[in-house]
Order: structure tokens, then sequence, then C-alpha cells
């Protein structure tokens, strides 16, 4: 099955710097990737996911990139604010096929220091 | 309101307890998931089901048990609850809309055995 690494365990910056958490996966067939994000005793939420055909994506502050050669994948939040203190999961899976359980990486702790 | 709903939010048990988790959901979704998760930590997938009647265990061992009689619901069974059991437990459901796969979590049990 899909195996996904994910770095740093822990990323702390200050209040308006940038962000950036990294995820490798195992399965060259992984074709879709989600970030979600789990605020303090609240329930993981997805923010942003690319698939494999896109090289990168953009929602206001975040950004994900994906190099599908090298099997990894980055989360990006620039401007960094109080309110994106949070643990944040990647997840690499293949869409379409058959159902293999939604597999997380082992999470990021972001702390934004003010 | 269409959402996924885990019954009951804390319970304290004693040591060869069996119990029962709830998890049911108002969405349709034929995939469903229960993930174990120590506060802040890694998401750990212990079982999923593709829909009706179909049961798998996920990448961690778990001594627990589960069954998918209905669509909308999907019970957690331990039937002798051991201190080592003591931790917050994950229900989510998932649904493939075009290219996008989006995961919806309850607010999870937090569990402790004493």
């Amino acid at each position: 099955g899909e195996n996904v690494e994910q770095h740093p365990s822990t990323l702390s910056v200050q209040e308006g710097d940038s962000a950036v958490i990294k995820c490798t996966y195992s399965d060259s067939a992984s074709n879709y990737f989600p970030w979600y994000k789990q605020e303090l005793g609240k329930r993981p939420q997805l923010i942003i996911d690319i698939r494999s055909n896109v090289g990168e994506k953009k929602d206001q502050r975040i950004a994900v990139t994906l190099n599908k050669t090298a099997k990894h994948f980055s989360l990006h939040i620039t401007e960094t604010q109080p309110e994106d203190s949070a643990v944040y999961f990647c997840a690499a899976i293949f869409h379409g096929g058959g159902a293999d359980g939604l597999t997380f990486g082992k999470g990021t702790h972001l702390i934004i220091q003010p | 309101e269409a959402d996924i709903y885990q019954t009951p939010r804390y319970l304290v048990i004693g040591t060869g307890k069996k119990i029962t988790l709830e998890c049911s959901q108002t969405m349709g979704h034929d995939k469903m998931y229960w993930y174990q998760q120590d506060p802040g930590m890694e998401l750990h997938l212990i079982h999923y089901s593709y829909g009706v009647n179909s049961t798998e265990k996920g990448d961690l061992s778990s001594e627990s048990t589960v069954s998918r009689i209905r669509t909308e619901h999907f019970p957690l069974t331990l039937e002798s609850a051991r201190p080592s059991h003591t931790s917050q437990y994950l229900c989510a459901s998932s649904v493939a809309r075009g290219w996008v796969t989006e995961a919806f979590f309850g607010q999870g049990t937090r569990l402790t055995v004493v």
C-alpha cells in the first residue's frame, strides 16, 4: 500500500513569515494529494488538494506543489497568521481506483510565534 | 444537517469492559474509516469499509472490530477494554466528486480506560 512520509514533525515560524511542509509518497500510481488542517480540539478538514497532472495550485495564502518524478509534494503558507497554528496532514491516494483506506502522513505541528 | 456524528464524545470505562463507539453519517457516503489519534498526533487507520457488508483492517493493528450493516452506520467495538486503548477515536467518511476525494471527520470519542 501507499506510504507517506511527512516533515518536519514540528515547525515554528514568526508571524508574517512563510512555512513549508514536505511530504513524499511511495506509490507512483497515486494521483491525488490532499492536505488537511486540524486545529486544537477540532476535527481535520480539507484545506487544499492537487492532482497529478498539475504542478502547482494556489488558494490565497496557501499553495501546494507537486513533483511527480521525485514523488514529493509540499504545502506552502505565506504571510503566516496566528490562526494558521494547527496540525497539518498530507495524504496520497489513487483516486478512482479501488478503496484503500485514506492514509495520512504523521502530521506537522505548525506553531506561529507572535 | 448532513454530517458525521460520533457518540459518546467522552467515555471513561473500567478495564475488561466491552464498549461500542457509535458513528453515523447522513451524507450517503459508501466509504467509512476509523482512526486512532492521540491528541495532536498521527492519524492511525485501524478499520475501513467500502460499503455495506465490507470491512477491512487498517495499517495499525487493533483489537477492535467493526461492522457495516447499514450505509450510514459504522460502529467500533472493543470486547475487553485495556488502559492501552486510551486514546481519541475519529470516524470519517469520504466521497469522490470528479477528481476530488474528500474525507469528513466526526468530532471524535475520547476514551479513557482505567
